[in-house]
């Protein structure tokens, strides 16, 4: 069974400061995507990582992907209070039923 | 591109009646579309996966004559929650995936609010 954890569940941080949010999953998976949730609203669409060693970055965010240590990281760079809402990864099961698997999701508070 | 509407996106209902929620692909067709309910501060739990013209396919411990899922169309999914009851409250969402893309990303509809009361 495929499981996926987030560390940390929860993280204020103040502007302009730097953070790592974590993603383990437990099975092999080559697909791992991110979210962000504000809130009372639904997902939006970050990044999807395909490949081990994959890397992307739009503006303050950089997502990347190691698929043998099973682990992908969201990398906050120079935070602002607009970054403030929950992020979420999401593992593909690999098993062609293109199911995902949420991690708990992380909230961000970014402090002024 | 890629859009998924979900309608409507909030409904209050009395206990014991029935509420159905449309999930639609504005500009694609989705082969695949999954119904998520997601509790107040929690992740998305995967309800069930419905395909075009087949039966849905529940996950483990989601009762399938309570929460009944049509997928009549490469545009349309519908959920009807049965017979709901103030536990059934929640944020529903769906999401739309289509074969044609790349790597079968799935698109989020805007969600709908549920509240029994």
């Amino acid at each position: 069974e495929l499981k996926v954890e987030q560390n940390p569940l929860f993280l204020s941080m103040q502007e302009g400061k730097n953070y790592t949010i974590y993603c383990n999953y437990s099975t092999t998976s080559d697909r791992l995507y991110w979210y962000r949730q504000d809130p009372g609203k639904s997902l939006e669409s970050l990044f999807v990582l395909l490949s081990n060693g994959a890397v992307k970055q739009e503006g303050r965010l950089m997502a990347s992907l190691d698929t043998k240590a099973r682990l992908s990281t969201l990398h906050i760079t120079a935070a602002v209070h607009d970054l403030s809402a929950t992020y979420f990864c999401a593992v593909d099961m690999g098993d062609g039923s293109e199911k995902l698997v949420f991690g708990k999701g992380t909230k961000l508070t970014v402090n002024p | 591109g890629a859009v998924v509407s979900q309608h409507p996106s909030r409904v209050i209902c009395k206990s014991g009646t029935s509420v159905k929620i449309e999930c639609r692909s504005l500009d694609f067709q989705a082969t695949t579309m999954f119904w998520y309910r997601q509790f107040p501060k929690q992740s998305l739990m995967l309800m069930a996966t419905s395909n075009e013209g087949s039966k849905a396919t529940y996950e483990q411990g989601v009762e399938k004559d309570k929460f009944l899922i049509n997928h009549a169309s490469l545009t349309l999914s519908t959920l009807t929650v049965t017979s709901a009851h103030p536990e059934d409250s929640s944020f529903y969402i769906c999401s739309a995936s289509s074969r044609g893309s790349s790597y079968n990303e799935q698109f989020f509809g805007p969600g709908t609010r549920l509240t029994v009361l």
